[in-house]
């Protein structure tokens, strides 16, 4: 079985900070998909990055970047210069390869200080 | 490009009757999903489905769910009958033609319905 672990429920960051929001995975396929989403208040999923479990070079989409650390299974989303309106759920998911569907994490409430 | 649809976005019914959500995909994706998001959870997968055929329902209470994409466009989820515990946000997803395992597949989601069953 697949999961996905976020152990931070809640953070906090000053504007135009970076910061980190972990996730851990647990698999055993070979080939996987790790994906993290933006869930604001309005509900809507947003995607933002995409990582190939055989990629070799981490995942970057303007100022969001993954931090994949294979041997760990760790796959961390780093935001640099946080913006008001950063502020929302963020969901790890992946997608296994013996799977078709994503398996979500339970989420980091992000709040980002004036 | 017009985003995934869904409607009503909020509804409130009562324990024991029966409730329907819409969706409408992103115009040409032949994949459309359906999850349930539990407060203060990750959304779970409820079924998914490619063109109008059901690929995984697997984890579907089917007693008293029920789902179908007509034509393989829009689709419908019904709750019969509800219960206190199917108070959740749903939410409708929809990607192009599902590729090989593991390999990017973006998903694009709606707004959600969110659902409170008193």
């Amino acid at each position: 079985a697949q999961k996905i672990t976020q152990t931070q429920p809640g953070m906090f960051v000053q504007e135009k900070e970076a910061v980190t929001l972990d996730c851990t995975y647990d698999t055993s396929d070979q080939s996987y998909g790790l994906f993290w989403y933006k869930q604001p208040s309005s509900g809507e999923m947003i995607f933002l990055i995409y990582q190939g479990s055989y990629d070799e070079q981490n995942a970057t989409e303007g100022r969001y970047s993954l931090n994949f650390q294979k041997a760990r299974k760790s796959a961390n989303l780093v935001i640099s210069a946080s913006q008001l309106g950063d502020s929302a759920m963020y969901f790890c998911a992946m997608r296994p390869g013996s799977a078709r569907q994503l398996t979500f994490g339970s989420g980091t409430q992000l709040t980002v200080l004036p | 490009e017009a985003g995934v649809a869904q409607s009503p976005r909020y509804k409130i019914i009562e324990k024991r009757q029966s409730v329907a959500f819409w969706c409408n995909p992103i115009s040409g994706h032949a994949t459309l999903y359906w999850y349930q998001q539990i407060l203060g959870q990750g959304p779970k997968l409820l079924i998914q489905f490619q063109n109008n055929g059901v690929v995984d329902d697997s984890q579907l209470p089917k007693d008293r769910f029920s789902a179908e994409r007509l034509k393989g466009v829009d689709s419908t989820l019904k709750i019969q009958p509800a219960k206190l515990e199917d108070s959740a946000v749903y939410l409708c997803a929809s990607s192009p033609l599902a590729r090989p395992s593991g390999a990017y597949n973006e998903q694009f989601f709606g707004p959600g319905t969110r659902l409170t069953v008193l």
